[in-house]
């Protein structure tokens, strides 16, 4: 069975500067789909970035990119200039590629707070 | 569309009673998954449907919760003779297959506090 762990609870960061989270997994599988999840106060989940194990290249999206070390296991994500609103919940999932096999298996999550 | 609709968003119940809770997915999205969490971690599997099929339970999923997912649209959610360690909030996520790589779509999930 797959297993996510972000070993960090909390994370603090002064507004307009950078942040990463740290997430690492483990599996026995080649190929798969990593994901970060966003989980403001109001509690809706909601997709920041996405990796294809398969892809070599590193996940960007605007202010947010990815560290993605297959051979460590390792997908962190990095904030850039980081805003108010990124305060929130961010959990690490993988989803393996297989067909059949659909569920996302989560970490425990990372609270990032956002100083002003 | 709207995406993904949970009802209700709160629910209380004492000990003992029965609950259900309702999922509307994304129109087009074919799977249908629910998921429980509990304060301070990641949300967990429970079970999900491709279409009317539920194709997957996780063991957390005892013989007194049910799920349902008549017609491939909606999904519902019961659990039966609640306990106190069913207070969670359960939220309800959809896909579209084939579109692996996309990852879910979840809704705003309901809160269970079982008194």
């Amino acid at each position: 069975a797959q297993t996510v762990t972000q070993s960090q609870p909390e994370m603090s960061v002064q507004e307009a500067e950078t942040v990463t989270l740290s997430c690492t997994y483990d599996t026995s599988e080649s190929d798969y789909y990593l994901f970060w999840y966003k989980q403001p106060p109001s509690r809706q989940m909601i997709l920041v970035i996405r990796q294809e194990a398969y892809k070599q290249q590193n996940a960007t999206e605007n202010r947010f990119s990815v560290n993605f070390q297959k051979a460590a296991k390792s997908f962190s994500l990095k904030i850039s200039d980081s805003q108010l609103g990124d305060a929130a919940m961010y959990f690490c999932a993988y989803r393996s590629a297989d067909f059949g096999n659909e569920k996302l298996t989560f970490g425990t999550g990372t609270r990032l707070t956002i100083i002003p | 569309d709207t995406g993904v609709s949970q009802d209700p968003r709160h629910k209380i119940t004492k000990r003992g009673q029965n609950v259900t809770f309702r999922c509307d997915p994304i129109s087009e999205h074919n799977r249908l998954y629910w998921y429980r969490q509990t304060l301070g971690q990641g949300p967990e599997f429970l079970t999900y449907f491709q279409n009317e099929a539920q194709l997957e339970k996780s063991r957390l999923l005892s013989d007194r919760f049910s799920a349902e997912r008549p017609k491939g649209s909606f999904s519902t959610l019961e659990i039966q003779r609640t306990e106190q360690g069913d207070s969670a909030m359960y939220l309800c996520a959809s896909s579209l297959g084939g579109r692996e790589k996309d990852g879910y779509t979840f809704g705003s999930g309901t809160r269970l506090t079982v008194v």
